[in-house]
């Protein structure tokens, strides 16, 4: 059984930067075939996805995003993790990692996903 | 970036009701679209993908049709545990972008 869960402080004051870490049980991180995502929601600007990064390390941001994210991945702990610099009150949101495959005809999709953990940026 | 819209934004219904919720991109997707729904309190979880193609472990009463710009989710037969709020997505232009939900609730 797959399970993801997130972990990281839930209060992160503004200009500095969010850091959060995704515990991976029930596959590998290194697996083939797998991408690890994250991706936040908030009451403003409903979900959106941040990014992902590949076992290897190859990763991909979204553009709105990208000057302030970097992902990495530990494959000896199977975890993954997000930093987000620069924060403001605008990226308080519920943050979820998650695991994306490749569906035929349908691109790549997030079918395993963490619980959320509700990061407050504070001013 | 696509950006989706959803129809209607909530909607109520009982018990054995049919419910259709529409998803329009803003410009095509094929059939790079894919549903999911969220219970409040939880992570959203993914029912439908490639617009028709039901995911699996979920029932036969959810269904999704739709190709280039406008998609339909359909839930025949609501049960209790399908009030909540529904969100399509779009895979086929970087990056993923998510429609602003629709909420499912009892009449």
């Amino acid at each position: 059984q797959v399970q993801l869960q997130e972990s990281g402080p839930g209060l992160v004051k503004a200009s500095e930067t969010l850091s959060l870490t995704c515990t991976v049980s029930g596959v590998s991180v290194s697996s083939g075939g797998y991408y690890w995502s994250w991706i936040r929601q908030s009451p403003g600007k409903g979900l959106e996805w941040i990014g992902y990064i590949s076992y290897s390390g190859s990763t991909d941001y979204n553009p709105s995003l990208k000057s302030r994210v970097t992902m990495s991945v530990d494959t000896s702990k199977n975890q993954f993790s997000l930093k987000l610099s620069s924060v403001t009150a605008a990226d308080t949101a519920v943050y979820y990692c998650a695991r994306d495959r490749d569906y035929y005809g349908s691109g790549r999709l997030s079918d395993q996903w963490g619980q959320g953990t509700l990061v407050t940026v504070s001013s | 970036d696509i950006q989706m819209t959803q129809s209607p934004s909530s909607v109520s219904a009982s018990v054995g009701d049919s419910v259709a919720i529409t998803c329009r991109a803003s410009q095509g997707v094929s059939s790079w679209l894919a549903w999911y729904q969220q219970k409040p309190g939880k992570a959203p979880k993914l029912l439908i993908y490639a617009a028709s193609s039901l995911q699996s472990g979920v029932p036969s009463r959810f269904s999704g049709s739709g190709s280039g710009t406008d998609f339909t989710l359909t839930i025949s037969s609501l049960q209790p545990e399908d009030f909540a709020t529904y969100y399509c997505q779009q895979a086929n232009s970087f990056p993923r972008s998510f429609g602003p939900g629709t909420k499912v609730d009892i009449k």
